[in-house]
C-alpha cells in the first residue's frame, strides 16, 4: 500500500498564481485532513472532510478551498497565492476519527 | 474540544528515561489520547493511543491516571535517533499543540 501520497513535493510559485496540492490516499479511509506547518511551529488545521461530498473548514482556511468528490483524492487549491502562505503543507487519513492519522511526507511551497 | 498543553522542549542524555506529560483538563469521556512523532522535514507518525492506565508497545509507554486530565508518554533509555518533537493528540480533536521538542545529548 502507497498510504497518502502527495504531490508536488516543491514548488515555488510567484505571488498571485494559484496551484493545486494533491493528496491520495489507497486505505479507503473516510476522513482527510489538510495541515500546514510553518517552521518551527506545530501543525495548523486547514480544512478537513468526513467523506465524499463533505468538506468543513479548520483554524486557517482564508486563501484555501478544497474539495472531496471521491474518497481517495482530496485536493488542496491555492487562489492567489501570497508569501504567508509559504510553509509545508501535509496531508492525513484516518478511518475512524479517533484513529491513527496517516500523514503523507509533505508538500514544500515557497511564494516569492 | 479539549486542548493540550505540552511543555515546550526537553533535553535529555543517552540512554536514560524520558517523560513528557500532557495536559488535557477537558477531555470527553470517549476520547482516547494519541501521540505523535515528528522528525524535519517528515509528517508526524503515530506513536501510541490509550484510554485509560497504562499502554505499552515496542516504542513507548503510556500512562493515564484515572481522571484522564493528563498523560504521560515515556521513552525507554533514549538514543540519539529520539530526537523529534513529540506532540499529544485527544484523538478527534483535530488540532495540534505546539508539542515538545526533544534533544537527546551523546
Amino acid at each position: 500500500n502507497a498510504g497518502v501520497t502527495q504531490t508536488p513535493k516543491f514548488r515555488i510559485l510567484k505571488i498571485g498564481q494559484s496551484m493545486t496540492l494533491q493528496c491520495a490516499q489507497d486505505m479507503n479511509h473516510n476522513y482527510m485532513y489538510w495541515y500546514r506547518q510553518d517552521p518551527g511551529m506545530g501543525l495548523k488545521l486547514i480544512y478537513y472532510s468526513v467523506g465524499a461530498g463533505i468538506t468543513d473548514k479548520g483554524e486557517v482556511p482564508n486563501g484555501y478551498n478544497v474539495s472531496r468528490s471521491t474518497t481517495e483524492d482530496f485536493p488542496l487549491r491555492l487562489e492567489l497565492a501570497a508569501p504567508s502562505q509559504t510553509s509545508v503543507y501535509f496531508c492525513a487519513s484516518t478511518l475512524l476519527d479517533t484513529g491513527e492519522l496517516f500523514f503523507g511526507e509533505g508538500s514544500r511551497l515557497t511564494v516569492l | 474540544l479539549a486542548k493540550t498543553t505540552q511543555p515546550i522542549s526537553m533535553d535529555s542524555y543517552e540512554g536514560q528515561e524520558v517523560n513528557i506529560t500532557c495536559s488535557h483538563n477537558n477531555i470527553a469521556t470517549n476520547d482516547y489520547i494519541t501521540w505523535y512523532q515528528q522528525f524535519p522535514s517528515q509528517g508526524p507518525r503515530f506513536i501510541i493511543q490509550g484510554y485509560k492506565t497504562k499502554v505499552t508497545n515496542e516504542v513507548a509507554s503510556l500512562f493515564i491516571p484515572a481522571d484522564r486530565k493528563s498523560s504521560t508518554l515515556s521513552l525507554p533509555r533514549v538514543s540519539l535517533s529520539d530526537t523529534a518533537v513529540y506532540y499529544c493528540l485527544v484523538a478527534g480533536n483535530l488540532f495540534f499543540g505546539t508539542g515538545t521538542r526533544l534533544t537527546v545529548i551523546p
